[in-house]
């Protein structure tokens, strides 16, 4: 599977968007990119997930680049429950590999009043 | 609303004891999944399921072992706990075909 890089850390003011960038240079063409968030305490949340095209559900946006080697999880509006930390996996499914899933450390997101 | 249940969020136990942790799903999921989460090393895959009464180890098995005699309940089971066990450990299920899981709330175990 493809290696991502993720900012450490990201800060966003309550009510705006918050852009957080996934880096997934070495991407194969049927690999897939997920997003994950973990709030304090809790358990990792799926988020959303895409192939090539550009993904929206009540959440999130992802924009994945043309070229695929990169992505941009979108928070239209942040609010202080947005406060996690944001994880990027790429996967290539098959057998039984599907649900195994490689956290990173992520990036914290910190959303201020 | 999908729900995955793990059956303590706090556990202390002793060096040698043998630990059980259950997790329940009521979302009539094929795969389920045992992790645990440290500071610094991120999620590793202890053991999943892709079926009831199958297992594969994950990344780090060493020291556990996995029981799923029915569908919707997977157990991780610590046979002789040590002080290095001492994590969070998070269950999760899944749908075949998909690496969208869902998680439960997690146990944080202490093995004192």
């Amino acid at each position: 599977d493809a290696k991502t890089t993720q900012p450490p850390s990201m800060d966003c003011a309550e009510g705006r968007a918050a852009n957080l960038p996934c880096n997934h240079s070495t991407i194969s063409g049927n690999e897939y990119v997920y997003w994950y968030r973990q709030i304090h305490s809790q358990g990792p949340q799926y988020i959303i997930h895409g192939l090539k095209n550009n993904e929206t559900n009540e959440m999130a946006s992802l924009i994945i680049t043309e070229d695929r080697k990169s992505s941009t999880l979108i928070l239209p509006h942040a609010t202080l429950r947005d406060t996690a930390v944001y994880y990027c996996i790429v996967r290539v499914g098959g057998g039984t590999s599907y649900g195994k899933l490689t956290f990173g450390q992520g990036t914290i997101l910190t959303v201020h009043p | 609303d999908v729900k995955v249940t793990q059956s303590s969020r706090y556990l202390v136990k002793r060096t040698g004891e043998k630990v059980f942790l259950e997790c329940v799903q009521d979302m009539d999921h094929e795969n389920m999944f045992w992790y645990r989460q440290d500071p610094g090393l991120g999620l590793r895959l202890i053991y999943f399921s892709y079926d009831v009464k199958m297992k594969e180890k994950g990344d780090i098995p060493e020291g556990y072992s996995v029981s799923r005699e029915k569908k919707e309940r997977f157990s991780l089971i610590l046979e002789s706990a040590s002080t290095n066990q001492t994590s969070m450990y998070l269950c999760a299920s899944s749908p075949p075909a998909t690496f969208e899981a869902f998680f439960g709330q997690g146990t944080r175990l202490t093995v004192v």
